[in-house]
């Protein structure tokens, strides 16, 4: 079964600072794909960013980039020069290889990022 | 906007009651996958359906049903509701094309009094 780790359950970030967000995870599938989304307080859930399981760059977008690290299974979001707008809850997850159209992913519990100003 | 909506955004009953929510992916994908997200749990897959057949069930209790129509829409139905089925319920769709990604809709507040 797959399971997605984020150890962080709250960070604090000054402004214009960059901030990792941590997350692991275990599978035994060798494809897979790995996520990012924020959840504001409004509550919507908003996709940030992806990495495949057998790219060999790291993901970025914008100011979001996601370090890889498939021998330890880590898939670190880290976020540049941070806003007052990131804070937010920060979800990893997780999809299978799946079929065609079979995307169900697992999440991890979150993080909660507050930037300060 | 994710082009994904979802009806109703909040919504207030009783135990014991039944509530449909509803869902409509964004236009070109196939699949609906419902999620809820309570504070003790976190985000839990409950089902999902493709084209109009269920393809992966998670968590999903028996109290609860879903079915995706024709015109792709989906609905999810809770019955004889309880305290603890209070949550927000997501629901997502993803194109079979792309790399997984789903979309979410800004999610359905049940509470349950």
């Amino acid at each position: 079964a797959q399971k997605i780790t984020q150890t962080q359950p709250g960070m604090f970030v000054q402004e214009k600072e960059a901030v990792t967000l941590d997350c692991t995870y275990d599978t035994s599938d060798q494809s897979y794909g790995l996520f990012w989304y924020k959840q504001p307080s409004s509550g919507e859930m908003i996709f940030l960013i992806y990495q495949g399981s057998y790219d060999e760059q790291n993901a970025t977008e914008g100011r979001y980039s996601l370090n890889f690290q498939k021998a330890r299974k880590s898939a670190n979001l880290v976020i540049s020069a941070s806003q007052l707008g990131d804070s937010a809850m920060y979800f990893c997850a997780m999809r299978d290889g799946g079929g065609a159209g079979s995307y169900q992913l697992t999440f991890g519990k979150g993080t909660k990022l507050s930037v300060i100003p | 906007d994710s082009g994904v909506t979802q009806t109703p955004k909040h919504l207030i009953t009783a135990t014991g009651q039944r509530v449909t929510l509803r869902c409509s992916p964004r236009s070109g994908d196939l699949s609906v996958y419902w999620y809820q997200q309570s504070l003790d749990q976190g985000l839990q897959f409950l089902i999902q359906y493709y084209n109009g057949e269920e393809r992966a069930k998670g968590n999903i209790l028996e109290r609860f049903s879903a079915q995706q129509f024709p015109d792709l829409h989906s609905e999810l139905n809770l019955s004889s509701l309880e305290l603890g089925d209070s949550a927000l319920y997501f629901c997502a769709s993803s194109h079979p094309l792309n790399t997984g990604e789903l979309f979410f809709g800004e999610g359905s507040r049940l509470t349950v009094l």
